[in-house]
């Protein structure tokens, strides 16, 4: 069974911050890792897969990378704006369990103008 | 625009009543997926369905039943439900590549179930 954590639970910042979240999974086992983002009241919203150890993705601001030896990924914000205020997931996905990917509960990102 | 579309969007029904959840999809994928979310916790998995057979039922009660009558479409018929299946329930879909882990879901807005 896998378990997928993430921290900060929460985080409040000011527009034009830069801000990271960790996303910590198995290591054992590991397939992919996904990256999401959930605004109120929308559907979630596919940032990133990533795969491969030491692999970095980047949309926008928006930057993510991946350490499968240690079992954690970390997602950057850079200057962040208040367009960015969201749920951000991320989940895992083992080499059992075909397509089913565990999700962490989340870090709540509210920007601030 | 959600390209995954989920309806009802609310739904209140009580513990005797059936209804259906449904979500349609039109990019061709071949996976669809129901997960369950309740407050303050991450989605979980409900059912996979694979080029439109049941591959993934993560041990979920007999009163949630999931049909997939065609590639585009996936229902999630409710029977006899409690007050603790209230919760958010999505639909997802994603493209079958290999093993498919590495490709991206897409979601809907979800139905918002109450349960009296």
């Amino acid at each position: 069974i896998l378990n997928v954590e993430q921290s900060p639970q929460s985080l409040h910042v000011q527009e034009g911050d830069s801000t990271n979240f960790t996303c910590s999974f198995p290591s054992s086992n590991f397939y992919a890792l996904h990256w999401y983002r959930w605004e109120t009241a929308k559907s979630p919203e596919a940032l990133f897969v990533m795969t491969l150890n030491g692999d970095e993705k980047k949309k926008g601001r928006i930057s993510a990378t991946l350490n499968t030896k240690e079992g954690y990924s970390y997602l950057y914000i850079k200057g962040s704006q208040p367009e960015d205020s969201a749920t951000y997931l991320c989940a895992s996905r083992g080499n059992t369990g075909f397509q089913k990917l565990v999700f962490g509960t989340g870090t709540r990102l509210l920007v601030s103008p | 625009d959600t390209e995954v579309t989920q309806t009802p969007k609310h739904l209140v029904m009580g513990m005797t009543n059936k209804k259906s959840l449904k979500c349609e999809q039109h990019m061709g994928h071949r996976a669809m997926y129901w997960y369950k979310q309740k407050a303050k916790k991450p989605p979980e998995l409900m059912f996979v369905y694979s080029y439109e057979k049941l591959s993934i039922n993560e041990s979920v009660p007999s009163r949630f039943s999931p049909e997939c009558p065609n590639s585009s479409l996936l229902n999630l018929h409710l029977h006899a439900l409690q007050p603790e299946d209230s919760a958010l329930y999505l639909c997802a879909s994603s493209q079958v590549s290999g093993t498919g882990g590495n490709q991206p879901q897409h979601f809907g807005d979800g139905t918002r179930l109450s349960i009296l």
